[in-house]
């Protein structure tokens, strides 16, 4: 059975400063998604990881996956207060199949 | 770009109502889901469907049945609604290969009482 482990699952920052939420998953997987969900709103996909050592950058954000380790990062570098919302992680294990979710990462940024 | 679209973004329903959660997707994806999303326990699966006429469960499918006549369309049924059913759900679709990235609708808020 898959499992999809995010950490931490709160988080609260300082405008300005940087840090990592971590995913962790239990079986090899190349496809992993992360997620920003706003309060009271549906998922809007932010990043899509198909193979060992993508990275993709959008903004403050920047996701990787190492599928050696089976870990995503997800790190947030200056944050702004834009960026409070909670993240998920997602990984599937066949193509084209199910995706598991993790626990979510509330992320609060505070001026 | 992607559209899922539900039928409702908040529903009040009486235990034992019968009741029918709709979602409509317009990108021609092979695959569509249905989650619930519950405060401490992330999103779980309760439905998913790879074509017409399909359904497979998903890790925690007692209480509901679903429905896909048409590719576009994927319904959720709960056959006598409970409490216990109160929650957000999400619907989801995403294109069959090896990118699986699942576009979610806006959620319907279900509350049973």
């Amino acid at each position: 059975e898959l499992k999809v482990e995010q950490n931490p699952l709160f988080l609260s920052m300082q405008e300005g400063k940087n840090y990592t939420i971590y995913c962790n998953y239990s079986t090899t997987s190349d496809r992993l998604y992360w997620y920003r969900q706003d309060p009271g709103k549906s998922l809007e996909s932010l990043f899509v990881l198909l193979s060992n050592g993508a990275v993709k950058q959008e903004g403050r954000l920047m996701a990787s996956l190492d599928t050696k380790a089976r870990l995503s990062t997800l790190h947030i570098t200056a944050a702004v207060h834009d960026l409070s919302a909670t993240y998920f992680c997602a990984v599937d294990l066949v193509s084209g199949s199910r995706l598991t979710f993790g626990e979510g990462t509330q992320l609060t940024v505070n001026p | 770009d992607v559209k899922v679209t539900q039928s409702s973004r908040y529903l009040v329903k009486r235990t034992g109502e019968k009741v029918f959660l709709e979602c409509v997707q317009d990108m021609d994806h092979e695959n569509m889901f249905w989650y619930r999303q519950d405060p401490g326990l992330g999103l779980r699966l309760i439905y998913f469907s790879y074509d017409v006429k399909m359904k497979e469960k998903g890790d925690i499918p007692e209480g509901y049945s679903v429905s896909r006549e048409k590719k576009e369309r994927f319904s959720l049924i709960l056959e006598s609604a409970s409490t216990s059913q109160t929650s957000m759900y999400l619907c989801a679709s995403s294109r069959g290969g090896p990118n699986t990235e699942a576009f979610f609708g806006q959620g319907t808020r279900l509350t049973v009482v």
